[in-house]
């Protein structure tokens, strides 16, 4: 099974820190994506990357930034973490074959105080 | 463009009798169908997924969902529901051709003692 890696569980930052949030997938997958997730909001499109050194924006791109240096690690970057980007963040990486179904990580619940 | 929608945020159901959990799409093509189920602080688990063929899907958990193209809707089922199925679902779509899977906000799942 592929397993899908976000290095922390939870994570507390302060206002105008730089945040890295890490995500590491084990099957040579190329497509990768970012999302976070709030109540009543569901699941919204941060960013996604379908190779090394690519990225697109996705729904809500603003304040973020990816970075995307080996085909197994796709980073999420909040440049100048503010109050409003506390959420759940969840990494997933898209299956090849014929099926295009997506595996999650455990996701990264972060707190911006 | 595609879009999925979960009519219910919630549904209550009592443990052993049957449960629904609704979902309807929206593509321009063929679709590919998911399901996804995620427990407190934990990432999306993927339950089951209609690409083509027969109409009722079986999945993991006893979960199983019915591809009905004439009234657009996935709704997943189970015959006998367990406390433990207690989690938040989340319908997603996928349109041939098209990388990025759209998800529904989710219907949280309560199985009642």
């Amino acid at each position: 099974d592929v397993k899908v890696t976000q290095s922390s569980r939870y994570l507390v930052k302060r206002t105008g820190e730089k945040v890295f949030l890490e995500c590491v997938q084990d099957m040579d997958h190329e497509n990768m994506f970012w999302y976070r997730q709030d109540p009543g909001l569901g699941l919204r499109l941060i960013y996604f990357s379908y190779d090394v050194k690519m990225k697109e924006k996705g729904d809500i791109p603003e304040g973020y930034s990816v970075s995307r240096e080996k085909k197994e690690r796709f980073s999420l970057i909040l440049e100048s973490a503010s109050t409003n980007q506390t959420s759940m963040y969840l990494c997933a990486s898209k299956w090849t074959g014929g099926a295009y179904g997506y595996t999650f990580g455990s996701g990264t619940r972060l707190t911006v105080v | 463009a595609q879009s999925v929608a979960q009519p219910e945020d919630q549904v209550n159901v009592a443990e052993g009798n049957p449960l629904t959990v609704k979902c309807t799409y929206s593509v321009s093509g063929n679709p590919y169908l998911f399901w996804y189920v995620q427990y407190p602080n934990r990432g999306l688990q993927f339950l089951l997924k209609y690409i083509t063929g027969d109409n009722l899907v079986k999945g993991s958990y006893g979960f199983e969902a019915e591809f009905n193209k004439s009234q657009t809707s996935f709704h997943l089922k189970k015959p006998s529901a367990l406390v433990s199925d207690s989690a938040l679902y989340f319908c997603a779509v996928r349109d041939l051709g098209d990388d990025k899977i759209i998800f529904g906000k989710g219907t949280r799942l309560h199985i009642l003692p």
